[in-house]
């Protein structure tokens, strides 16, 4: 079935620092990706989204692009604040002709002052 | 803009009894529904998709008997967990999403805690 990788559990960085997180998926057909945010005690906020390759998708800062070639959708941010500290959901839109989101595992982002 | 809203935030009910959650989609028609549970560890269980005027779709390890859904109109939907026990604990969220969209808008969700 399709899946959702992101390898980095953790990320720990210092205020204006380069942020990647990394995602790629396993589908079979081409499926919409998204990011999703989220802060304690709430839901998952919608970040943003894209639906073909090489389409960026981008919001607050944060933007990916879609890879069709390495299967990927990593998300950068070219200088972080230490408000950004939240756990960051890479997901698939699945293709298999249910709507459903596959989520990733999660990265939890730190930032330090 | 797309907003959820999910009540009761948070739950504590003693084991064998149940809990009802509600979600409200404003400023959009919520036609399809998600809940997924999410667990302390933070991963996501989807439970049931729901589509107005369609049959509710339940994942496998849940079930309608477990997790009954309404879904009666554009803007609201409801899910209760009958018999909570402690594998029951987590996040419940309901994400909705409107005409001709792939995102899911998701509530605050519903916390469960069983005793």
């Amino acid at each position: 079935g399709d899946s959702v990788t992101q390898t980095e559990g953790q990320v720990a960085l210092s205020e204006e620092d380069f942020l990647t997180i990394h995602c790629n998926y396993s589908a079979s057909g081409y499926p919409a990706l998204f990011w999703y945010v989220q802060y304690p005690g709430e839901g998952p906020q919608f970040l943003f989204r894209a639906s073909r390759d090489k389409e960026k998708g981008s919001s607050r800062g944060f933007e990916a692009t879609y890879d069709k070639g390495t299967t990927s959708f990593h998300l950068r941010k070219a200088s972080v604040q230490e408000s950004d500290s939240a756990v960051y959901y890479c997901a698939l839109g699945e293709t298999s002709g249910s709507w459903q989101l596959i989520f990733g595992s999660g990265t939890q982002l730190t930032v330090m002052p | 803009g797309a907003l959820v809203y999910q009540y009761p935030r948070r739950t504590i009910c003693k084991s064998g009894t149940s809990m009802r959650m509600e979600c409200q989609a404003v400023g959009f028609q919520a036609t399809s529904v998600a809940w997924y549970r999410q667990s302390p560890q933070k991963t996501f269980e989807l439970i049931a998709l729901s589509t107005v005027n369609s049959a509710i779709k339940y994942e496998q390890n849940f079930t309608q008997e477990k997790f009954p859904i309404s879904h009666p109109n554009l803007s609201f939907s409801s899910m209760t967990v009958l018999n909570a026990y402690l594998e029951d604990r987590g996040l419940y969220l309901c994400g909705a999403r409107g005409w001709g969209t792939g995102q899911l808008y998701f509530g605050e969700g519903s916390k469960l805690t069983v005793l």
